[in-house]
């Protein structure tokens, strides 16, 4: 079973710039979670989709970020403009809750915004 | 604000020593817990799950809950240097909300 997938792997980009990182969870996973993990602290949840729904977005910094889930399968999450302070890895997860809630993660996107 | 509380550590332990990491949340209301392994730059990896009161085992790893003490507890016997990495409690509450904890950096030395 292929795992979630996640690209870029890295992108350095100027503050006031644009990005997008792109996410493919498990096949047959009705969820997907967007984290932004900080150096030295825990992953913390920007967005949840379940199939192209938004469960739970309430820590998006809608200003800037935006994230969508066509069709109940891949997502992207754009953030524009970039902060110095969006520098993180950016984690995609997916979980299939017809069993118990546990989260399958991909390698995630290191980004250093400059 | 709901929170998950992790020591940051570092927890250090002799190989073959049993490691005990902890976890303390604030949502009376969760209901599902978890603990992840994350090694310096990958991604989190899942451990092990529990959902009810007690203790449940698995391999080297036993986790256990305390609802009322609203306490989460990780146990890895016979450790060794491959267990090194930051653990991370996560907690999945009320309405789907999902928090992780810091994390304690485990360090198993030979």
């Amino acid at each position: 079973e292929a795992g979630v997938a996640q690209s870029p792997r890295y992108k350095i980009i100027e503050k006031r710039q644009s990005v997008a990182f792109w996410c493919n969870p498990i096949s047959g996973h009705a969820t997907l979670y967007w984290y932004q993990q900080i150096l030295g602290q825990g992953p913390k949840l920007l967005i949840q989709f379940q199939n192209n729904g938004v469960v739970d977005d309430s820590q998006l910094p809608k200003d800037r970020f935006s994230a969508e889930r066509l069709k109940g399968v891949d997502s992207t999450l754009k953030i524009q403009p970039a902060k110095l302070e969006d520098s993180a890895v950016y984690l995609c997860a997916s979980s299939n809750r017809a069993g118990a809630n546990e989260q399958f993660f991909g390698p995630g996107t290191r980004l250093t915004v400059l | 604000q709901k929170e998950v509380e992790q020591n940051s550590g570092p927890l250090s332990v002799p190989e073959g020593a049993i490691a005990s990491l902890n976890c303390t949340y604030s949502d009376r209301g969760s209901q599902s817990f978890f603990w992840y392994r994350q090694y310096s730059g990958k991604s989190p990896e899942l451990i092990m799950s529990i959902y009810s009161n007690g203790d449940k085992e698995d391999g080297r790893f036993t986790a256990q809950l305390n609802k009322a003490s609203q306490y989460v507890s990780l146990l890895i016997r016979d450790s060794q240097p491959s267990d090194s990495a930051t653990y991370l409690c996560a907690v999945e509450g009320q309405g789907f909300s999902f928090i992780f904890g810091k994390g304690t950096r485990l360090l198993v030395k030979p």
